[in-house]
């Protein structure tokens, strides 16, 4: 079976400094990865997918940005963060032809002060 | 488009009485469903899931869900709930007609069960 790993598990930055939110996969070879935040403990907001190195959809025009440059690595990331960017953060691989369903990281809880 | 709506904010149950969770979704075609657990701080944990075949769908902790298509429903169910299992849970759906190669799950805005003793 598939784990993800993500880091940090917390993160308090200020207003205008870089992000990097680092996600690897164990288990599978060519995931489907994803990246969703979560506002306010409630609904998924997705974010960001890929199918492939170097591959990336973004789904919501926005201070972020993803990459891939690894197979089995998911990287979140920005240049200047908003206080709007606070959530948490969750990576999740899986969702291909094969796989029906996702599965989950434990999460990056990030604090924009 | 796909969408999902789980109707309630939360629910809540006494320990050892039965539980449903509710679901209702919207596909263009036929739907995968997904039920998923998060509890506080922590990703969001697999439950079930309904493809094909039997309309009743086990999953882990004793959990079962129930997909009727005539109804667009897929609400979630156990017979005997426990403290432990209070938490916010998720209801997904993906579009089978949607085959591309990074098909997208649709999640509802998520309802909290409260199990009290």
């Amino acid at each position: 079976s598939q784990t993800i790993h993500q880091w940090p598990a917390t993160l308090v930055q200020p207003v205008g400094s870089p992000l990097s939110l680092e996600c690897t996969v164990e288990g599978t070879s060519n995931p489907n990865l994803y990246w969703y935040r979560q506002a306010a403990g409630r609904g998924l907001q997705l974010l960001f997918y890929s199918v492939g190195i170097g591959q990336i959809s973004s789904e919501v025009p926005q201070n972020l940005s993803a990459s891939r440059p690894q197979d089995r690595q998911f990287i979140l990331s920005s240049k200047k963060l908003l206080l709007s960017d606070s959530g948490f953060y969750l990576c999740a691989s899986g969702g291909g032809l094969l796989t029906y369903e996702q599965y989950f990281g434990p999460g990056t809880r990030l604090t924009v002060t | 488009a796909q969408s999902v709506a789980q109707p309630e904010d939360q629910v809540n149950v006494a320990e050892g009485n039965p539980l449903t969770v509710k679901c209702t979704y919207s596909v263009s075609g036929n739907p995968y469903l997904f039920w998923y657990v998060q509890y506080p701080n922590r990703g969001l944990q697999f439950l079930l899931k309904y493809i094909t075949g039997d309309n009743l769908v086990k999953g882990s902790y004793g959990f079962e869900a129930e997909f009727n298509k005539s109804q667009t429903s897929f609400h979630l169910k156990k017979p005997s709930a426990l403290v432990s299992d209070s938490a916010l849970y998720f209801c997904a759906v993906r579009d089978k007609s949607n085959t591309g190669t990074a098909s997208k799950l649709t999640f509802g805005t998520g309802t909290r069960l409260q199990v009290t003793l």
